[in-house]
């Protein structure tokens, strides 16, 4: 079974700083899907930014970027010019890209504050 | 507005007793999923429909928990004889089967708490 790990349960960044959140993932597929997903306080959830794992290219979403090295199993989320409505917890979630599972797993989330 | 709606937003229930909460999707996706979240973790997987089939279902998904999705369009998740380790937030969402891969609309849950 996939799991994905977010070792960072807290984090803060300044106004207009720039914050970096962590994940890893363990599994044994090739083909997969890697997402960035925000839950601000109260609100539904929204997708931030997605990578599919046969790109070697990283994704790029206005302010937000990854970072995917694929032989780390490793998937970072960066953020730039950070704003306060950026303020939110930050799920890194999987899906693979084969067979019919269609379900995403998500790591326990990462709490980003910013503070102004 | 055109999101994903719940209801209810918040069930407060004595243990033992029955619940429904009940998903509507955005109006053109026909794939629909069910999570639970509980405090400080992240989403886990319940079940997912296509259209008015259940294809997938967790092995967290007891025999007291039900789903149904009549005619494709909203869905119902039911919880017989709730446990208060029912306690959690409900995530709905939906997709387009020919959207982007794992690109999910999230409803803002149904928060039940069971005592």
């Amino acid at each position: 079974a996939q799991t994905v790990t977010q070792s960072q349960p807290e984090m803060s960044v300044q106004e207009a700083e720039t914050v970096t959140l962590s994940c890893t993932y363990d599994t044994s597929e090739s083909d997969y899907y890697l997402f960035w997903y925000k839950q601000p306080p109260s609100r539904q959830m929204i997708l931030v930014i997605r990578q599919e794992a046969y790109k070697q290219q990283n994704a790029t979403e206005n302010r937000f970027s990854v970072n995917f090295q694929k032989a780390a199993k490793s998937f970072s989320l960066k953020i730039s010019d950070s704003q306060l409505g950026d303020a939110a917890m930050y799920f890194c979630a999987y899906r693979s890209g084969s067979g019919s599972a269609r379900q995403l797993t998500f790591g326990s989330g990462t709490q980003l504050t910013v503070l102004p | 507005d055109t999101g994903v709606s719940q209801d209810p937003r918040h069930k407060i229930t004595k243990r033992g007793q029955n619940v429904t909460f009940r998903c509507d999707p955005i109006s053109e996706h026909n794939r629909l999923y069910w999570y639970r979240q509980t405090l400080g973790q992240g989403p886990e997987f319940l079940t997912y429909f296509q259209n008015e089939a259940q294809l997938e279902k967790s092995r967290l998904l007891s025999d007291r928990f039900s789903a149904e999705r009549p005619k494709g369009s909203f869905s119902t998740l039911e919880i017989q004889r709730t446990e208060q380790g029912d306690s959690a937030m409900y995530l709905c969402a939906s997709s387009l089967a020919r959207g982007r891969e794992g690109e999910l609309f999230f409803g803002e849950g149904s928060r039940l708490t069971v005592l």
